[in-house]
C-alpha cells in the first residue's frame, strides 16, 4: 500500500518553457504533500508544504511565483516550474503524508527536469 | 534547512558483511526515520523509531537511538548487492509533518 505516482520522470525542454509535474496518492488519501528538490550527491531539500485545499507554504528562499504549487484534492498536488531557465534542472521528488506524526512519508520516483 | 549529519559520506563493503550507518542531530525530536534511495529514483522508508524507543528491528535492519547524545545508527546485517543504495535519516521538524534531511550515506556493496 501507500505509493504514490510521480509524473512525468523526466522531462527535456527548452528556456521560457513552462514545466507541470504531477503527484497523486493512488490508494490513500494524503492531508500533507511536500516537494523536494535534489542536487546531484545531496541530500533533500524541502521546496514546500502543501495541504489540501489551501495555499502551500514555501521554505525560505523559495520562489513562490516560480514554483506554483496546487493541491486540490486529498490525492493530488502539482507544481508547475514557470519560465523554466537551465538553472532549474534538477531532480524534483514529491512525497505524500497521511494524518499522524508517525506517519512516514511516501515518495514518488521523482521528475527529472533538463532545461536546454 | 538540514540538522542531520550522517557519517560515513560513503561505505563501500563486501557483499555478507555488516554494513553500520550514523546519524546525529540537533534539536529534540519525537521520532527518527530512516529512508533509502535508488540511484535515480524516490525515497523508500526503511523504519521510524520513537524518541522513547531505543532499539528497533525490522528483517536484517537494526536502528539505535540515543536521544541523549542526538545519534542514531542504522545497521543492516548480511549486506546484499541490492542494498546499494543511499540511505538517509530524517527527524521530524514540527506539527505540519516536515521532516528535516540527513546528508545520506552512500552505501556500495561489492559482490
Amino acid at each position: 500500500g501507500a505509493v504514490v505516482s510521480q509524473h512525468p520522470s523526466r522531462v527535456i525542454c527548452k528556456s521560457g518553457t513552462s514545466v507541470k509535474i504531477e503527484c497523486r496518492s493512488l490508494d490513500f488519501q494524503a492531508t500533507t504533500m511536500f516537494w523536494y528538490r535534489q542536487f546531484p550527491k545531496q541530500s533533500l531539500m524541502l521546496m514546500a508544504t502543501s495541504n489540501e485545499g489551501s495555499k502551500a507554504t514555501y521554505e525560505q528562499g523559495v520562489e513562490k511565483d516560480k514554483f506554483l504549487i496546487n493541491h486540490a484534492s486529498l490525492t493530488l498536488s502539482t507544481l508547475t516550474v514557470t519560465s523554466a531557465h537551465p538553472e532549474d534542472s534538477s531532480f524534483y521528488i514529491c512525497s505524500a503524508s497521511g494524518t499522524g506524526s508517525l506517519t512516514p512519508q511516501h515518495f514518488g520516483d521523482g521528475t527529472r527536469l533538463s532545461i536546454l | 534547512s538540514q540538522q542531520g549529519e550522517e557519517d560515513p559520506q560513503a561505505l563501500s563493503i563486501q557483499e555478507g558483511e555488516n554494513a553500520t550507518m550514523n546519524c546525529s542531530y540537533k534539536t529534540s525530536i519525537n521520532n527518527l526515520q530512516w529512508y533509502r534511495q535508488n540511484s535515480g529514483r524516490g525515497l523508500v522508508h526503511l523504519i521510524l523509531i520513537r524518541s522513547n524507543e531505543r532499539e528497533k528491528h525490522s528483517g536484517r535492519l537494526r536502528v539505535t537511538l540515543d536521544t541523549s547524545k542526538k545519534s542514531s545508527s542504522l545497521l543492516i546485517t548480511a549486506s546484499r548487492a541490492a542494498d546499494t543504495a543511499s540511505y538517509f535519516c530524517a527527524t521530524d521538524r514540527d506539527s505540519n509533518y516536515q521532516l528535516i534531511w540527513g546528508a545520506g550515506t552512500k552505501l556500495i556493496i561489492k559482490p
